[in-house]
């Protein structure tokens, strides 16, 4: 089945620095990626997303790219702020059974 | 829309008793997923619903542990009797299944004493 493989947290940073959170994936033909953000005492909401190779998602100075030759989908942010801090899950979703495929998630903390 | 609604949001019971939550999803939406996330095994699928119906169940537990999906609008999972190892947040989601993003509920904390 789908899985996912994400590098284990926390990752601890302070205000305005570059952030990189690395996922890789094993899924059967062409997934649809995602990157779920949880804030505490909430669920996860969709934070991004790319649906085919090469494709970039993008909202609130997120970004992740989709590539097929190296099954990766990087989360990546230029300079993250307190409000970022969060678990982060890549979840890929097999084209058939569209069900999202979760691990551990990144717990990113950042500080002032 | 209101978003995926699931009650109650904190359940504290005694082992051995009977526990039933509750997932109200969107409208519209044709898939359902419960989830269950723990900090030593994180966000596991324990059952995926579509139209209605139980299309994989292998994440349940163990058969203390239930699902049902009456109509459309409504979900229960129930777990009878509860043990202390059940203890961890009950996370209900909902899709659409031409749109492959899933919604979460707030979720259900639950803790068996």
């Amino acid at each position: 089945g789908d899985s996912v493989t994400q590098m284990e947290g926390p990752v601890t940073l302070s205000e305005e620095a570059f952030l990189t959170i690395n996922c890789t994936y094993t899924a059967t033909g062409y997934p649809s990626l995602f990157w779920y953000v949880q804030y505490p005492g909430e669920g996860l909401q969709l934070l991004l997303k790319a649906t085919k190779a090469d494709d970039k998602g993008s909202n609130k100075g997120f970004e992740a790219t989709y590539r097929k030759e190296t099954t990766s989908f990087h989360l990546e942010k230029g300079s993250v702020q307190v409000s970022d801090s969060a678990v982060y899950f890549c979840a890929p979703a097999a084209g058939g059974s569209y069900i999202p495929t979760f691990g551990r998630g990144t717990s990113l903390i950042v500080h002032p | 829309d209101a978003g995926v609604i699931q009650s109650p949001r904190h359940e504290v019971t005694e082992m051995g008793q009977e526990v039933t939550l509750r997932c109200k999803p969107i409208s519209g939406h044709n898939s359902l997923f419960w989830y269950r996330q723990t900090m030593m095994r994180g966000l596991e699928l324990l059952i995926y619903f579509n139209n209605n119906v139980p299309i994989d169940d292998s994440g349940m537990p163990e058969d203390r542990f239930s699902a049902k999906m009456p109509n459309a609008s409504f979900s229960t999972l129930k777990i009878q009797p509860s043990e202390p190892r059940d203890s961890a947040v009950y996370f209900c989601a909902s899709s659409l299944k031409e749109n492959t993003e899933a919604f979460f509920g707030q979720g259900t904390r639950l803790t068996v004493v």
